[in-house]
């Protein structure tokens, strides 16, 4: 069964700090990866995509398929970054997006 | 542009009741999923309909129903209502000819079943 599992409930890192917000996944096939944000008082929205390869806000996320990860990394972080992220995959073909439990990321001035 | 719309944004019902939920997709969107959230937890599938007919299903059981309509609105039903049915709901739209699985939530409904 696929799965989408992100290990850390709650990151705390201070501005300007490295974050690096977890992601592993199982699924036997070629999955697609994404990252959703939520900011407070605000829906849920596409913050990136792994076939994009892009970065977004600063943000970049690699698949690396040996180790089934797709962690999110920004080198500096911003206190506009603060908010809760969620790690989903869809099997390919099928519209279902799958979510793990979601990362809030807090960071302090 | 007009986004995802959900309605109603509250409601509060009694165990055994029936519910129902709706969403309006983003202009030009013709498929619509459902997604419960509980508390502290990541959204989970419940079903998405494209142009009217159901276009998988999550391990929902059949007293989560719904609907699509020729201007590809949505309902939710919920039948028999139980105290874990209590969460957030969210639709989410999307078109399968963009950027296919980008998909446009709603800002949710939150249900509370006492």
């Amino acid at each position: 069964a696929q799965r989408v599992t992100q290990p850390e409930k709650l990151l705390s890192v201070f501005k300007g700090a490295p974050v690096e917000l977890k992601c592993n996944y199982s699924y036997s096939g070629s999955p697609e990866l994404f990252w959703y944000v939520q900011y407070s008082r605000q829906r849920l929205q596409l913050l990136l995509r792994h076939i994009s390869r892009e970065s977004i806000k600063g943000f970049t996320a690699d698949l690396n398929k040996g180790e089934t990860s797709f962690h999110l990394k920004k080198p500096f972080a911003q206190e506009e970054d603060s908010a809760m992220y969620y790690c989903a995959l869809i099997r390919g073909g099928y519209n279902k997006l799958i979510f793990g439990a979601g990362t809030r990321l807090a960071v302090h001035p | 542009e007009t986004g995802v719309t959900q309605s109603p944004t509250h409601l509060i019902k009694t165990r055994g009741q029936q519910v129902t939920l709706r969403c309006s997709s983003q202009s030009g969107h013709n498929t619509v999923s459902w997604y419960q959230q509980a508390l502290g937890q990541g959204p989970q599938f419940i079903f998405q309909y494209y142009r009217e007919e159901e276009n998988g299903r999550g391990n929902f059981p059949p007293r989560f129903s719904g609907l699509q309509f020729p201007n590809y609105s949505s309902e939710l039903n919920v039948n028999a209502l139980e105290l874990d049915d209590s969460a957030l709901y969210l639709c989410a739209s999307s078109h399968p000819g963009e950027s296919t699985d980008t998909q446009y939530f709603g800002p949710g409904t939150r249900l509370t079943v006492l």
